[in-house]
């Protein structure tokens, strides 16, 4: 059982506009979430984290949302480059008792000029 | 620092083989997890480590699994014996969390699978 999903497989921007990256949760356990980037041949590297203290956390170019009522967060990226073109993996953790994450299947984003 | 370092990059053995992958966390880390990468079911945890002491292996598909961290500079993750199933490919991740903290994981560039 997923839970943690990302419905979007993959998804197609125009350099410059915006891109955005959906994941949805089942556990309100959850209460730490983070964005990771993944290029070919590589391992995912972190980019961004958000607690559930909050609801939006901003790191440049990077943005993610977190909406938990609905169990639902998103990142956004602003303006979107090529070199944002990667896999994206959401992954949730609850803070008390584990360091365990939870990831999900990946987006794969694709930044065309 | 050399980041998580991984070997092999690329291992390809027929079924029925042992397979044998390895990790070497960074140096200070005491978290140390193992993962593996499949189209349908992303990225999965296998197992992770604290303090070299296994903490969840729930992730652990099979018997046919076993990891080992006989101490905090290297782990291994071993199977035995082999399945076209299992092929994937498999990252170690380390972190600098204590039990009851996740903090953020450092992958390694990974292990391709692939069993004939």
């Amino acid at each position: 059982d997923q839970q943690v999903k990302q419905n979007s497989p993959s998804l197609s921007v125009q350099e410059g506009r915006i891109s955005i990256l959906n994941c949805d949760y089942t556990n309100s356990m959850f209460d730490y979430f983070l964005w990771y980037k993944k290029y070919p041949a590589e391992g995912p590297t972190f980019l961004i984290s958000i607690s559930s203290i909050k609801d939006k956390n901003e790191d440049g170019r990077f943005t993610v949302f977190l909406n938990k009522s609905a169990k639902h967060l998103s990142l956004h990226i602003v303006p979107s480059q090529p070199g944002d073109s990667a896999v994206y993996f959401c992954a949730a953790n609850r803070r008390r008792g584990t360091d365990k994450l939870i990831f999900g299947t990946g987006t794969r984003l694709q930044v065309f000029p | 620092d050399a980041g998580v370092i991984q070997s092999p990059r690329h291992e390809v053995t027929e079924m029925g083989q042992e397979v044998t992958l390895r990790c070497k966390p960074i140096s200070g880390h005491n978290s140390l997890f193992w993962y593996r990468q499949t189209m349908m079911r992303g990225l999965e945890l296998l197992i992770y480590f604290n303090n070299n002491v296994p903490i969840d292996d729930s992730g652990m598909p099979e018997d046919r699994f076993s990891a080992k961290m006989p101490n905090a500079s290297f782990s291994t993750l071993k199977i035995q014996p082999s399945e076209p199933r299992d092929s994937a490919v498999y990252f170690c991740a380390s972190s600098i969390g204590t039990s009851g903290r996740a903090y953020e994981q450092y992958f390694g560039p990974g292990t391709r699978l692939t069993v004939t």
